[in-house]
């Protein structure tokens, strides 16, 4: 079955430390779809990122970086010299190939506090 | 940019009454979900929507929930006869051509039952 885990549920850091958030997911299909949304304090779901199970290069921007390994199903985030800005609840999500509607399988997420 | 629009924000409701709740997606979009968080927890799914008919439910999607899209704008959720556990923050999706794009999230309505 489908499943998305983030075992840490919340992380503080201070200013300009550098972040990495954890997701392991579970999936029986070979096709697949990885996602990370921010929550931010006011509520909204934000789309930061998209990977497919093809497409395991890292990805870079800005601050925001992404690290894919398919061997560990593990796809982690990672915010480098974070800022106060940056704290957030952060979803890690994953959407099945074989999945005919395509909907979004959450984990728990994690809650950052990034403190001045 | 083109967001997805929920309203109203917030929407406190006496227990066994009926509430809709309202969502412009995207306009060329095809496809539109349903998704609940009950405070503090994770996003979850309860129905997808694509070529005017459901196309998946979740089990948390019951006879008191139904959706709609009455005319090309709007897509809507009701439920029938509210409970105090409905209680929680309804978000609106909507894609182009999932998963190839992602899926765009409104600001969410907080549904309260009282």
């Amino acid at each position: 079955a489908q499943k998305v885990t983030q075992a840490q549920t919340e992380i503080s850091v201070v200013e300009k430390e550098d972040v990495t958030l954890d997701c392991v997911y579970e999936t029986r299909d070979t096709t697949y779809y990885l996602f990370w949304y921010k929550q931010p304090p006011s509520g909204e779901l934000v789309f930061l990122i998209r990977r497919n199970s093809f497409d395991e290069q890292n990805e870079i921007s800005g601050r925001y970086s992404w690290n894919f390994q398919k061997s560990t199903s593990s796809f982690n985030f990672t915010i480098t010299a974070s800022q106060v800005v940056d704290s957030a609840v952060y979803f890690c999500a994953l959407s099945e190939g074989m999945d005919s509607s395509y909907k979004l399988i959450f984990g728990s997420g994690t809650r950052l506090l990034v403190r001045p | 940019e083109p967001e997805v629009t929920q309203t109203p924000s917030h929407q406190v409701t006496q227990m066994g009454q009926e509430v809709i709740l309202r969502c412009v997606p995207i306009s060329n979009h095809l496809y539109f979900y349903w998704y609940r968080q009950i405070l503090g927890q994770k996003v979850e799914f309860l129905v997808s929507f694509y070529n005017n008919e459901i196309s998946e439910k979740s089990e948390i999607f019951d006879d008191q929930f139904s959706v709609e899209r009455p005319d090309g704008s709007n897509f809507t959720l009701k439920i029938r006869s509210t409970k105090l556990e409905d209680s929680a923050m309804y978000f609106c999706a909507s894609s182009e051509i999932p998963p190839y794009q992602p899926q765009h999230f409104g600001d969410g309505t907080r549904l309260s039952i009282l």
